[in-house]
């Protein structure tokens, strides 16, 4: 079964970084694309960026709300996806997932970005 | 206001059917897949539909998707109580870039 594990949530204050990771198993890594998913507390769904694999370019895309503050990256090598985080505010506070071609998620880590 | 229009809310009873709409465009539903989404309440979001119709592993056929120009449908048969949850359809966006984009969430209540 496959398995994605993220860590790295925190309390965090506005204007600040973060860096979230996701160790992943169980599937062939390198040849998924991966995505990050949001929720904000009693709120629905928001996508937040995906990145295709190396074969693909390992491009990235992303939602308009963190275009040019957020970077998803990728190590195939040791099968782990990365989202910083930078100049946070307090509308990213959000349950973040981790996700294997929209697939597959992991169980989430909370980021909260308050004062 | 999300991109993909969805009920807010839907109910039925026990064994019935209900459907729940997902309303897009020509540069979402129209040009791409639709997948749809279980979250019960407390849990991670689970995937039920995907490319309109397919059904992951383990995903009972009580659950079913289909899609029409600009719109797709869930539907599910035999109701039971641990359907409720709410549930999101997915799509690529195309018009500008390409973006994944979610419906508002329509959440089943089953009386």
């Amino acid at each position: 079964e496959v398995q994605l594990v993220e860590s790295g949530g925190a309390l965090v204050k506005p204007g600040g970084s973060l860096r979230l990771s996701c160790a992943t198993s169980r599937f062939t890594f390198r040849n998924a694309w991966m995505s990050w998913v949001r929720q904000a507390p009693g709120k629905g769904l928001e996508w937040v960026g995906r990145i295709k694999t190396n074969t693909d370019g390992g491009t990235t895309d992303y939602a308009a709300p963190v275009q040019g503050r957020f970077t998803i990256s990728r190590d195939d090598s040791k099968k782990m996806l990365y989202l910083q985080m930078n100049s946070l505010k307090s509308e990213d506070t959000a349950v973040y997932y981790c996700t294997a071609q929209l697939a597959n998620w992991g169980q989430g880590t909370l980021v909260t970005v308050s004062s | 206001q999300s991109v993909l229009t969805q009920p807010p809310s839907v109910s039925a009873a026990p064994g019935q059917k209900v459907t729940i709409s997902c309303s897009g465009s020509s540069s979402t539903i129209g040009s791409n897949y639709v997948s749809w989404y279980q979250q019960v309440p407390g849990t991670v979001p689970k995937l039920l539909i995907y490319e309109n119709n397919k059904r992951p592993s383990g995903i009972p056929d009580r659950f079913s998707g289909s899609k029409s120009g600009t719109s797709a449908t869930l539907g599910i048969t035999g109701l039971q109580t641990g359907d409720e949850a709410d549930y999101y359809c997915g799509t690529w966006d195309t018009s500008l870039g390409v973006v994944w984009v979610f419906g508002g969430g329509t959440k089943l209540t089953v009386l």
